[in-house]
Formats: structure tokens, C-alpha cells, sequence
């Protein structure tokens, strides 16, 4: 167990509206990412942070913002949601030897 | 061409049979490689890390051919609960990034 927590699990939500994902680790691991999973495409990286403040994107961060004030959170937003971000989000941190931990995702549905 | 290509399945094998999955990889500089297994509607979680030499753990073998740019995992003795998807992931190059393959489905019958 990493100590990985999402907040929400599921969220229902509707086209337009602002919609924030948290993630949250209890080991101080310095490198935190966040990935959507959608059938045939896999997980693919949004945004990723290499410390606090640091943040860059990854291949599919158009739409999504992030932020790290601390250590231990890591918020995803999606500005103003569309249907195509309907999608499992999971949250990761960078362990030993570049392995890499999961939290247990966060559903969400864009109405 | 994608980054990191598996074969999605299904591979529909009986319990104690020896399965093995390959994947390929398409950037040369990768250094990094592993096998994680994902059940449905969970995280992923990892399996085991691939070592140039090929490593075991328990019923699970991992091999990596640098030349020809493909890692394997053969599985012995499959169990019911060996169902699952399992995922190739390789880093890109660099070390803060790694790369997912979209999986290969196995389901163990009784």
C-alpha cells in the first residue's frame, strides 16, 4: 500500500462546469502524475509533478490544469468539463527504481 | 506506430496451464521496463520489474530482448485468479516518465 488516497471516486457532472480531482500521498514522494484510462488508448499521462510547484504536461493535457502547494496533494481541474474527459483518472506516485503506484482512480462522468 | 504494442486478447487458458504474453517497444532508449497487472475496475498494480538477465518470481518469469526491442511474461501453473489484464510499461528514455501498453486480457477457466 502507498498510501494513495483520490478524492472524489465518482463524480457525475455536467458540460461547462469546473471540476477538481484531488490526489493525496502519505509518503513524501517527490514525483506525483496523473493519468486518464479510456478503452483502447490505455493510460495515458495528463500532467505530471516533479515537486512542489513543479509541474509539466504530458501528451494530453489540453483542457486540464494542475497544482502541487504541497508535498502531499496534487489537484487536477478540468476548467470547464466536456463529454470526451469522461474517463477513469488515476493518480500515481514514483517509487524506488522508477516503479510507479497507483491510487484507486476517480470516475467521472461528463453529462 | 505505438510506443509500446501488446496483443489485447483475450487468452482464454484452463487452470495449471503455461501462458506468455510479448510486447514491443519502439524507442530504443528505453531503460526501464515492467509488468503491471490491472483487475477490472481497479488501479494497476505492479507485478514485477524486467531485468536485462530475466528474473522470476514465483510462477512468473519476466524476459527482456534489447536487440529485437520486445519483453515477455510467462506464467505457469495459471490460477483463477491470474485473471486479470496485464500491462507492458517501458520509460521513455528519460527517468520521469513511463509509457503503458493498452494490455493483454487473460481469463483462467476451471
Amino acid at each position: 500500500d502507498a498510501g494513495i488516497t483520490q478524492s472524489p471516486r465518482h463524480k457525475v457532472t455536467e458540460t461547462g462546469t469546473p471540476v477538481t480531482l484531488r490526489c493525496h500521498q502519505t509518503e513524501n514522494h517527490r514525483y506525483m502524475y496523473w493519468y486518464r484510462q479510456d478503452p483502447g488508448h490505455g493510460l495515458r499521462l495528463i500532467h505530471y509533478s516533479y515537486g512542489v510547484k513543479d509541474t509539466d504536461k504530458g501528451e494530453v493535457s489540453d483542457g486540464y490544469s494542475v497544482s502541487r502547494s504541497k508535498t502531499e496533494d496534487f489537484l487536477l481541474t478540468l476548467e470547464s468539463a466536456t463529454s470526451s474527459q469522461t474517463s477513469v483518472y488515476f493518480c500515481a506516485i514514483r517509487a524506488e527504481q522508477e516503479t510507479q503506484y497507483f491510487g484507486p482512480g476517480t470516475r467521472l462522468l461528463v453529462l | 506506430r505505438k510506443e509500446v504494442e501488446q496483443d489485447p486478447g483475450p487468452f482464454n487458458v484452463p487452470e495449471g496451464a503455461t501462458v506468455a504474453f510479448n510486447c514491443t517497444y519502439s524507442n530504443s532508449a528505453s531503460q526501464s521496463f515492467f509488468w503491471y497487472r490491472q483487475d477490472c475496475r481497479k488501479e494497476p498494480k505492479l507485478l514485477m520489474s524486467v531485468y536485462s538477465s530475466g528474473n522470476e518470481d514465483g510462477r512468473f518469469t519476466a524476459q527482456l530482448n534489447r536487440a529485437s526491442q520486445y519483453i515477455s511474461l510467462l506464467i505457469r501453473d495459471s490460477k483463477l485468479s491470474d485473471s486479470a489484464t496485464y500491462l507492458c510499461v517501458v520509460n521513455n528514455g528519460r527517468t520521469d516518465k513511463l509509457i503503458f501498453g493498452t494490455g493483454t486480457r487473460l481469463q483462467v477457466f476451471p
